[in-house]
């Protein structure tokens, strides 16, 4: 089975620095995909990066890129020029190929709550 | 834009009602799910559907279970709702065609059982 581990309950970082939530998984599987979905006050779910295990390099998207280790099963989110909006809680998910059987499900980490502050 | 629409924001029940959540989606996806999400355990999978009729247990079905009558409606029904089961519940849908991962969610339900 497949379980996914974020460290960090809670961060916080000033307006306009970096910051860097972790996370690591586990699996016996060589083809995956890993997301961060953003969940903001609004409740609202958010997609905000994916990387697909297959593929060495990093995702990128604006001020957010990760860094992903596959040998050491290990996912970092980075959030550069860290902005108010960026408040909410963080997700990591796995997913399994859907050459593997595996139906789309997403599997979630505990979440990380991340307050920045002005 | 995909939309999915869960239909109450708050919810108080009492214990020992059935309890219906309703999902809607307006984007022809194959897959709908229902999670639940609590502090310090994250988004747990209660039960997922393929395809209008089927279900499939998730990892906490117990208590719980599904309908999808319709394509673009998954509802969760809780049989006879109990305090522990007081939490917030999110669905979500995806395409399930081949390299189209994304997952959209709803704007969950926070169900409390009195």
């Amino acid at each position: 089975a497949q379980t996914v581990t974020q460290s960090q309950p809670e961060m916080s970082v000033q307006e306009a620095e970096t910051v860097t939530l972790s996370c690591t998984y586990d699996t016996s599987e060589n083809n995956y995909y890993l997301f961060w979905y953003k969940q903001p006050p609004s409740r609202q779910m958010i997609l905000v990066i994916r990387q697909e295990a297959y593929k060495q390099q990093n995702a990128t998207e604006n001020r957010f890129s990760v860094n992903f280790q596959k040998a050491a099963k290990s996912f970092s989110l980075k959030i550069s020029d860290s902005q108010l909006g960026d408040t909410a809680m963080y997700f990591c998910a796995f997913m399994k190929h859907r050459d593997s059987g595996g139906y789309n499900k997403l599997i979630f980490g505990a979440g990380t709550r991340l307050a920045v502050h002005p | 834009d995909v939309k999915v629409t869960q239909s109450s924001r708050y919810l108080v029940k009492r214990t020992g009602e059935k309890v219906f959540l309703e999902c809607v989606q307006d984007m022809d996806h194959e897959n709908m799910f229902w999670y639940r999400q609590d502090p310090g355990l994250g988004l747990r999978l209660i039960y997922f559907s393929y395809d209008v009729k089927m279900k499939e247990k998730g990892d906490i079905p117990e208590g719980y279970s599904v309908s999808r009558e319709k394509k673009e409606r998954f509802s969760l029904i809780l049989e006879s709702a109990s305090t522990n089961q007081t939490s917030m519940y999110l669905c979500a849908s995806s395409s399930g065609q081949k390299g189209n991962t994304e997952a959209f969610f709803g704007q969950g339900t926070r169900l409390t059982v009195v």
